[in-house]
């Protein structure tokens, strides 16, 4: 099976920070990548699919790339309310994995 | 709109078999390319993706809980059944249904999941 490994596993940044995140599979899956954000106590909700498409009625700040092993999710701009954990996931084909999640945190 | 709720009990016994209900409405499992999955996230960790049937009634499985899960759906009532055999304490967790599409408009891969349940928390203790 592949693997996803995400990093770092946890950071803190400022408001208003470039915040990035790497996501890594352990063998090419094109660009078939999304990312969830999971706030505290809450369900996970889908941010990004393709690698680098927005979900509908996700803010601008957040934007996916990457292709094949090596994807990145970037929020550009850091707001209180992104205080998160973010999981990537693949999906060309089963089964449909998870990084292990990366904490987002305010400095 | 899209709703998704799972059933199930809160707490069984080491060894003992589980059986989660997603009941579902604002989508069909008759649909062409519709699929739901079940997946847990142990508390404090990581989500699990574990098991996935679609509208031709294909079913996929975690490879590592394969021999213990099945799967089954029940279109007449709009709902999804996972069972989990020989339960044991690192099983608890809390366990989510999510729909998904299982190909897009060019028949590529879109297994990715847009709508949750709420979750249910399960306990495995004696």
């Amino acid at each position: 099976d592949i693997q996803m490994t995400q990093s770092p596993s946890s950071l803190s940044a400022s408001v208003g920070d470039r915040v990035t995140i790497t996501c890594r599979a352990s063998q090419g899956i094109s660009n078939y990548l999304a990312w969830y954000q999971q706030k505290p106590g809450k369900v996970p909700k889908v941010l990004i699919y393709g690698a680098s498409t927005l979900q509908s009625g996700v803010p601008s700040r957040f934007s996916g790339s990457g292709s094949g092993t090596d994807f990145t999710l970037t929020i550009s701009g850091l707001q209180p309310e992104d205080v998160a954990t973010y999981y990537c996931q693949k999906y060309n084909s089963a089964p449909w994995t998870f990084g292990q999640g990366t904490k987002v945190e305010i400095k | 709109q899209v709703t998704l709720r799972e059933s199930g009990p809160a707490l069984v016994k080491p060894t003992q078999t589980l059986t989660l209900t997603c009941s579902f409405s604002g989508f069909s499992l008759i649909t062409t390319g519709m699929s739901v999955s079940w997946i847990r996230q142990p508390p404090g960790k990581a989500l699990e993706w574990l098991a996935l049937i679609n509208w031709d009634d294909d079913k996929y499985y975690s490879t590592s809980l394969k021999t213990r899960l099945t799967i089954s759906k029940d279109t007449s009532k709009d709902q999804v059944v996972l069972t989990m055999t020989n339960m044991d304490p690192v099983d608890t967790a809390t366990y989510y249904c999510a729909r998904s599409n299982f190909y897009d408009s060019i028949g590529q891969p879109f297994v990715y999941f847009d709508y949750w349940g709420q979750g249910t928390l399960v306990a495995v203790s004696s």
